[in-house]
Order: structure tokens, then sequence, then C-alpha cells
């Protein structure tokens, strides 16, 4: 298998603009979670859903930020308006059953860099 | 305090040193205990993954966890300029769905 594929790997956007990050899991996969990472908060899960289906979204940061998945090979991370301190890097995660001794896959991440 | 701590160092070692690398924790809720390596500009991958208490062997990579003194430890012996990465220790708890992360050490093995 290809692995958690995202894109875009790089994106550098103008304050204000609108950023759509894509993620494709791993085929086969019930579980697709979206995290950022930054130098000061490391590691965050923003969303996740099961079987297509929003769960928790409770790491959101605020209502600039949205996350879709239309079907089970397909998922979106939407932030409308960006703000430099949006900055990071954005990883999509897939697996099979919820996160606990099952394996999450990590895509190689979405650099997201906001000026 | 953070719920899990974890020193970002970064860790410089001689090639075929002996590497610790720690993590504490405050909930007491977590069950699952997991160690990912990170390398530079790539996602996390698991390494290692534990249950509860106890130790576990892989390799030349050993994972420890001391629930009662809430500290897990990885163990990397004879390590290896490719064991060069930032690593991660995760948890979470019985029926939940959300990892909890440290923020990672930086692990350097010099040749």
């Amino acid at each position: 298998d290809a692995g958690v594929i995202q894109s875009p790997r790089h994106e550098v956007t103008e304050m204000g603009q609108e950023v759509t990050l894509r993620c494709k899991p791993i085929s086969g996969h019930d579980y697709l979670f979206w995290y950022r990472q930054t130098m000061m908060r490391g590691l965050e899960l923003l969303i996740y859903f099961n079987n297509n289906v929003p769960i928790d979204d409770s790491g959101m940061p605020e209502d600039r930020f949205s996350a879709k998945m239309p079907n089970a090979s397909f998922s979106t991370l939407k932030i409308q308006p960006s703000e430099p301190r949006d900055s990071a890097v954005y990883f999509c995660a897939s697996s099979y059953g919820p996160a606990g001794g099952n394996t999450i896959y990590f895509g190689e991440g979405s650099w997201l860099t906001v000026v | 305090q953070k719920e899990v701590e974890q020193d970002p160092g970064p860790l410089s070692v001689p090639e075929g040193a002996i590497v610790s690398l720690n993590c504490t924790y405050s909930n007491s809720a977590f069950q699952y205990f997991m160690w990912y390596r990170q390398y530079s500009r790539k996602g996390p991958e698991l390494l290692m993954y534990t249950y509860s208490s106890g130790n576990k062997e892989d390799g030349r990579f050993t994972a420890q966890v001391d629930k009662s003194s809430k500290y897990i430890s990885l163990f990397i012996r004879d390590s290896q300029p490719s064991d060069s990465a930032t690593y991660l220790c995760a948890m979470k708890g019985a029926g939940s769905y959300q990892l909890t992360f440290g923020k990672g050490t930086k692990l350097s093995v010099i040749p």
C-alpha cells in the first residue's frame, strides 16, 4: 500500500487566503485523524472521523477550521481565512480500529506557512 | 502541569552508546503507551507499543512502563547513526480515541 497520502506537501499563502489540505487514508482503514504539529505545542489532535463521520472535533482551534470526509478515501482540512499563527505541519493519519493498540499510520505532512 | 512531559533535548551520543529516553505523565487513566520515531520532515512512525505496566523488547529497543511512578522509558542499545531522529512518547486511556503526545526528544547519534 502507498501509505497515507497528503497534498500539498508545502504551501505558502498570504494571510486571509483559504487553505485546503487533502488526505487519502490507507485503503480499508476506518479511522482518520488530523493532527497539527508546532514547536511550541507539539502534536495536537484536531479532529477524527470514524467511517467518514466526524466523532470529535474538540481540538479544532476555532471556526476558521473545518474538516470533511465525503468518502472513505478522501478528507480535507480547510482554513478560511488563514492567519500567520496557523503556520504548522498538518498531519493526516489513519488506522483500522481506534487509536489504542492499533497502529496509527501518519502521512508525511503538509507544511503550511502563512505570511 | 502538562499531561505529558518530555525533555526536548537535543541529545547527542556516540555510535554504540545506550540511549535512554523518558516521559512522565499525570493522567492515571492512561493505559496504552507508545513510542513514535520521526525523521526530519517526515511523519511519525510507531516504534514500540506497551499496554499497562512492564517491559517490552524489540531488537535493540526496550520500552518500560512504570505506572506507579507515571514514568515511561525507551532504551536503545548499540545506537546507530540511523537512529538519529525525534522520539515522541504517546499515551491514551482505555476506551479513548485520543492519543496525547509528548513534544519529542531530538536524538543525534554521532559516527
